[in-house]
């Protein structure tokens, strides 16, 4: 079975672009989550969404949004970027809301800004 | 917010050791988790842990959730050149989840 996928797989942008990033959950996970890995560091939680609605928000600033669609993928968006958002972005899929330990994560997408 | 200690930053032992690595926290958790990161790789749950006091194997591994619910550990034992990666820990309360800063393993044949 598929695991979570996500794409690109890796993405350079310049200050101030926009960058959308992807993730397909698991084949009938309803909950998908969204996290930044800055290197050296643990996960940080950004987004959770179940059945297309937002269920949880992470301390980031509004530059950061998500959405989930009726197959239950999902965007992460970035605008104005920084220097700072460079980091390694994970999607986690989960069953139910909540997730927690029934969470799976993808391999990341890793995002360079110049 | 709930912030999470995890030591040590790095290990490097030989094959065949032992490896014992802990997470201490400021608030309480009603869950623990433990997950290892390969280069390229999303986290993987190794171990979850429900209840104050609760020690639980996998194979090598066995964690303890704390009796305090504020800090659990995890042990390896007798490691493997394939235990390498880094290690994380996570406390969960209620849906929100944090996650400890990572301690590296090297694993010398």
């Amino acid at each position: 079975d598929a695991g979570v996928t996500q794409s690109p797989t890796h993405l350079i942008k310049t200050r101030g672009q926009h960058v959308t990033l992807r993730c397909s959950p698991i084949s009938g996970h309803k909950s998908v989550s969204w996290y930044q890995q800055v290197l050296g560091q643990g996960p940080q939680f950004i987004f959770q969404y179940y059945e297309k609605e937002e269920r949880g928000r992470g301390n980031f600033p509004d530059r950061f949004s998500a959405r989930q669609f009726p197959n239950y993928s999902s965007e992460l968006n970035v605008n104005a970027l920084l220097l700072g958002d460079s980091a390694l972005y994970l999607c986690a899929s989960s069953p139910e809301w909540g997730g927690g330990e029934t969470q799976y994560f993808g391999p990341g997408t890793r995002l360079l800004v110049l | 917010g709930q912030q999470l200690n995890q030591s040590p930053q790095s290990m490097f032992i030989q094959e065949g050791e032992d490896v014992s690595m802990n997470c201490t926290s400021s608030s309480i958790f009603n869950t623990w988790l433990w997950y290892k990161q390969d280069p390229g790789e999303g986290p993987v749950l190794l171990i979850a842990l429900y209840k104050a006091g609760e020690l639980t194997s996998n194979g090598r591994l066995t964690a303890q959730f704390g009796i305090t619910r504020k800090d659990s550990f995890l042990n390896i034992s007798a490691s493997i050149p394939s235990d390498v990666g880094i290690y994380f820990c996570a406390g969960l309360w209620m849906n929100d989840m944090r996650f400890g800063a990572g301690t590296r393993l090297t694993v010398k044949p």
